[in-house]
């Protein structure tokens, strides 16, 4: 199957820092990538659709200002965790759907914020 | 909101078929059903996706009842690594986002 990277695998920082996490479609373009978070022992929520070229729209509850989002190639697509706090700890995931519709996800990024 | 149901856990011995259950009693008729897993501490895996046809890959098949309330993902031979939280998703065909529900912990054991 195709391939979603992600980068950094796991990150740790400081309270009030803002850190980015990169997430890249291997072998494929992607106009629309995906990104969700999961807390320790529970399934994966969806927080913001990726859209190549335009802005991306968020689900209800997450905060654009706090999240932001870039999708500035047909491969690439960013997260920017924006003045972190400890409870924005958490597993962040993204995934990318090829041409035929299928949606393939990332290895995941662990955010520590201390 | 996840529209799917299905048990919190199963165990299943290594080497046997594994069956996991998905309720669906509301898909609509356009909506597609999909099968993910998730091994700990990574990324959702894909393992197949059907519309009302029984499917079936090199990882697993996919059985959906005539109605399409229901469907079930066999794991033909069970080994431990298919240990991991297997999700059932329906969505639309190049439209909707997914929404995972709890998904269901598939304990294989030797």
């Amino acid at each position: 199957g195709a391939v979603v990277s992600q980068h950094p695998s796991w990150v740790i920082c400081k309270s009030g820092t803002s850190v980015k996490i990169e997430c890249r479609s291997l072998d494929f373009q992607a106009t629309t990538m995906f990104w969700y978070r999961q807390f320790p022992k529970q399934s994966l929520m969806l927080m913001a659709t990726s859209n190549e070229g335009s802005k991306a729209t968020y689900e209800q509850g997450v905060e654009k200002d706090k999240f932001l989002i870039n999708h500035a190639s047909l491969t690439l697509s960013t997260l920017t965790v924006t003045s972190a706090h400890p409870e924005d700890s958490s597993f962040y995931i993204c995934s990318a759907r090829d041409q035929v519709e299928t949606e393939y996800f990332g290895p995941g990024t662990r955010l520590t914020v201390t | 909101d996840a529209k799917t149901t299905q048990p919190p856990s199963m165990d299943c011995a290594e080497g046997r078929a594994a069956n996991l259950p998905c309720n669906h009693s509301t898909i609509s008729g356009n909506e597609y059903v999909y099968w993910y897993r998730q091994i700990h501490s990574q990324g959702p895996q894909y393992i197949i996706h059907g519309l009302k046809n029984n499917e079936t890959n090199e990882m697993a098949s996919l059985i959906i009842t005539e109605d399409r309330k229901s469907s079930t993902l066999i794991l033909p031979h069970a080994t431990l690594r298919d240990t991991a939280v297997y999700y059932c998703i329906v969505r639309l065909y190049n439209f909707n986002k997914f929404y995972f529900g709890s998904g269901t912990k598939l304990n294989v054991k030797p």
